[in-house]
């Protein structure tokens, strides 16, 4: 079983659309649960940042972290075109120390057509 | 100023070929990374520095030597590499106390081995 699993799509949705980007992960340790965006050929941008369990909300973002489950999701309201993209999801036990590893789960490519 | 400047953007060498990546911040983090992420695939780590030392290198092959000339800084060394070696090599930096999940990625250096 792999650390990290994500459907890897591709997701195809209309402008507008309430879109659930979704994780699951087999490490119980894990605390600290991200969500990159990569658009095509340029490095990965933090979009989300969330320690233990709980919701977070960030304008059109919202991330929710379910440890019990072994469970994250994104979700993105109001979709645009912009936000066509692939969505990593990351997480990592500790950040204390410079060995601390942040595993990424493989990528989920979403297309926003208007 | 948040960004990780990485250079050059694309790079085409042969396997006989001596070539540098280089990266540079100046948000003040003390960790910096090289990545390397193959198309639809997750970025994955080849070496951390943390306070311009080498902290964690994932068995990467000595082909790959990577430098830290001093805290803003980060350099990787190529030499007769092999086609495989294409891929997108990303630099990414982070503070190292209280936050150093939060990577910070440059663009990447898309790199193509004849």
């Amino acid at each position: 079983q792999k650390e990290v699993e994500q459907d890897p799509g591709p997701l195809s949705v209309p402008e507008g659309a309430i879109v659930s980007l979704n994780c699951t992960y087999s490490n119980s340790a894990f605390q600290y649960f991200m969500w990159y965006r990569q658009y095509s050929r340029k490095g990965p941008e933090l979009l989300m940042y969330t320690y233990s369990s709980g919701n977070k909300e960030d304008g059109r973002f919202t991330a929710q972290v379910d440890k019990s489950s072994k469970y994250i999701s994104l979700f993105i309201r109001d979709s645009q075109p912009s936000d066509s993209a692939t969505y990593l999801c990351a997480m990592t036990h500790s950040m204390k120390t410079s060995y601390d590893k942040v595993i990424f789960g493989p990528g989920t490519s979403l297309s926003v057509i208007p | 100023d948040t960004e990780v400047t990485q250079t050059p953007k694309h790079l085409v060498m042969g396997m006989t070929n001596k070539k540098s990546l280089k990266c540079e911040q100046h948000m003040g983090h003390r960790a910096m990374y090289w990545y390397k992420q193959k198309a639809k695939k997750p970025p994955e780590l080849m070496f951390v520095y943390s306070y311009e030392k080498l902290s964690i290198n994932e068995s990467v092959p000595s082909r790959f030597s990577p430098e830290c000339p001093n805290s803003s800084l980060l350099n990787l060394h190529l030499h007769a590499l092999q086609p495989e070696d294409s891929a997108l090599y990303l630099c990414a930096s982070s503070q190292l106390r209280g936050g150093n999940e939060k990577l910070f990625f440059g663009s990447g250096t898309q790199l193509s081995v004849l």
